[in-house]
This record gives C-alpha cells, structure tokens and sequence, in this order.
C-alpha cells in the first residue's frame, strides 16, 4: 500500500516564527513532489513543487527533499495569520502517471 | 493564467434529481480530473481525462457519469445519489504530457448537499 504521511496537527506557531510541516512517503521510487494550501471551505492551492533532493526557495517557503529518507518538509518563514489553513502534502508514485496521492494534511495556526 | 472554473460553486439535490457540475479550463491542459474531498480529509480521485478520454475510474459508483465533451470542458452528471455523496466536488487539469511532473491546478469547487 502506497501511502503518504502528515502529522495532522493542530501546528501551533507564533506571528513571526518558522513554522515546518513536515511529509513522509512509503515509495522510494517517487519522483515529484507538491505542497498544496487549503484555506476552511475552499479549494486546494499550490504552494511549491519540487522533484530533486534538497532545497527549493520561493519567497517566505522552502521545501525540502531527501529521497533517501523518503521525507519532504514545507518550511514557512516569518509565519504570519494568514498562513493558518491545512497544508496537504501530495506525491506522484513511480508508475503512477501523473496522480497525485494526498497525506492527509497538516493544520497549522498561526497566533497573531 | 492557471484559471479553472466551476459551476454551480453550491448545489442542492434530492435523492431522485439529476444534476450536472461543470468545470472549464482554458489553458490548453489535455488533462482533467475530478475529486471529492469530504470535511477534513485530502481530495480522493474520482475520474481522470487524458486527451477527452477516460484513463482513470478509481472504482466510482455509477451514479456519478463523468463526460469530457471537449479539451477545455469537463462535466459530472450526478443521478440517485446518497446522502454520503455530500461533499466538495473539486476538478482540477494538467498538461496531459505525463511524465509524472506535472502541476495540477485546482478549481475552486462545487459544495454539493445530498438531502
């Protein structure tokens, strides 16, 4: 069984502080990886993606990759309010064409 | 523009209606999917569409009856469905090159209730 796992939260940071939502996968050999953003009632919404291991930097996010641990981590720097909504960590399994299998998602709150 | 749409963003049924949700995409994507994504927890794959047609049926109840009429358009057409098909019905499309590295963009969603 093919499986992607998010620690369900709830995440608890402070305005300003890093927040790091971390993602682990059961296929090693998977090749693409998604950080998706989903704020209460609406619909997912992509953060970064990221297929080679190591570091990946877009604005205040970092995504992290180690296929030989097989963990994918979203780090939010300077965390503000409007971070708070559930991040969904999604993987492509090898042979798996382009579906995405979901983790079931990390709560964060960010406190002002 | 990674703009997908959706209609209607809310619908009602009863359980002897027949309704259809829409999705449209205008960014040349030849990949198309529906999701169902019910309170707190990740969408789940209904159907994929590759080039207009169907690829994938993650094991569907024939009550849902997806239909790609064209590369921008996608339709569900819901019939005699259950109270536990309420959920948040989400379509979302990709380039359609395959390869495995392909984003896919999210419309915003239809909030089906089942009563």
């Amino acid at each position: 069984q093919k499986e992607v796992e998010q620690n369900s939260g709830p995440l608890s940071v402070p305005e300003g502080a890093i927040a790091s939502l971390n993602c682990t996968y059961s296929d090693r050999g998977s090749q693409s990886f998604f950080w998706y953003r989903q704020y209460s009632g609406k619909s997912p919404e992509l953060i970064m993606s990221i297929y080679s291991n190591g570091d990946k930097e877009d604005g205040r996010f970092t995504a992290q990759l180690n296929k030989a641990s097989q963990y994918v981590s979203l780090l939010i720097r300077d965390s503000q309010p409007s971070d708070s909504a559930t991040y969904l960590c999604a993987v492509v399994f090898n042979n798996a064409g382009n579906m995405l299998t979901f983790g079931g998602g990390t709560r964060l709150m960010v406190k002002p | 523009d990674t703009e997908v749409t959706q209609t209607p963003k809310h619908l009602v049924m009863g359980m002897t209606n027949k309704k259809s949700l829409k999705c449209e995409q205008h960014m040349g994507h030849r990949a198309m999917y529906w999701y169902k994504q019910k309170a707190k927890k990740p969408p789940e794959l209904m159907f994929v569409y590759s080039y207009e047609k169907l690829s994938i049926n993650e094991s569907v109840p024939s009550r849902f009856s997806p239909e790609c009429p064209n590369s921008s358009l996608l339709n569900l057409h819901l019939h005699a469905l259950q109270p536990e098909d309420s959920a948040l019905y989400l379509c979302a499309s990709s380039q359609g090159r395959g390869g495995g590295m392909e984003t896919q963009y999210f419309g915003p969603g239809t909030r089906l209730l089942v009563l």
